[in-house]
């Protein structure tokens, strides 16, 4: 069946610009996650959504981040204002479940210029 | 504030042998652990979830150990393929009031010479 799919694959920016990132889970998986991969940060949990609510988004970096699901399914994450450090690449991940096996998507890399 | 430690950093073999790579983690009150493997340029693919009243894990050549109440894991390969090779990354799963985080170590980059 189809896996986690993310979109767009490559994204470039130029700072201070908004851009959307988008992930489309595994159908009926209940659970979603969000990372972030850096060179100098290794693999960042960003936020966990089960259902459309999130009940902690104190990972998130900063106020300029936002994430949102609709409908159990899809889910979007906003960066506003992008700076160069958010260059890195946005991984996404579901699963059937909460504290299940994460399937994850091939991720969106994000240049900010 | 949970921290993983995975050693050795990098690690090359011949074909054929057996490895262990370790994982060490402060938190011990985790709910369960994976184990992920991570090729160049792209994303993760879960290897095996072990839950926190497992000892051990399964999958064909990988078995993964997990002793809670010291902080440790290991994940053992036996007789290494050189698609093999990949870097492998543990991730204890912390999960409370109601939220859930995973959080990576840096993982070893193995390389399987044939």
């Amino acid at each position: 069946g189809a896996g986690v799919s993310q979109s767009p694959s490559n994204k470039v920016t130029e700072k201070g610009k908004d851009v959307e990132l988008r992930c489309d889970p595994i159908s009926g998986h209940t659970a979603l996650y969000w990372y972030r991969q850096s060179l100098g940060q290794g693999l960042e949990f960003l936020i966990y959504f089960q259902g459309n609510s999130a009940p902690d988004k104190s990972g998130l970096p900063s106020d300029r981040f936002s994430a949102e699901r609709t409908g159990g399914s899809v889910s979007t994450l906003t960066i506003q204002r992008t700076q160069q450090e958010d260059s890195a690449v946005y991984l996404c991940a579901s699963s059937p479940q909460a504290r299940g096996t994460q399937y994850f998507g091939p991720g969106t890399r994000l240049t900010v210029l | 504030k949970q921290e993983v430690t995975q050693i050795p950093a990098a690690l090359s073999v011949p074909e054929g042998e057996n490895l262990v790579l370790n994982c060490s983690f402060t938190d011990s009150a985790i709910y369960n652990l994976q184990w992920f493997r991570q090729d160049p340029g792209k994303g993760l693919t879960s290897l095996l979830l072990i839950q926190s009243s497992q000892r051990e894990q399964t999958s064909g050549r990988l078995n993964a150990s997990l002793d809670k109440s010291s902080g440790r894991s290991t994940l053992y390969i036996a007789a290494s393929q050189p698609g093999d090779s990949a870097t492998y990354l543990c991730a204890p799963c912390i999960s409370n009031f109601g939220n859930e985080k995973l959080t990576f170590g840096t993982g070893t980059r193995l390389t399987i010479i044939p």
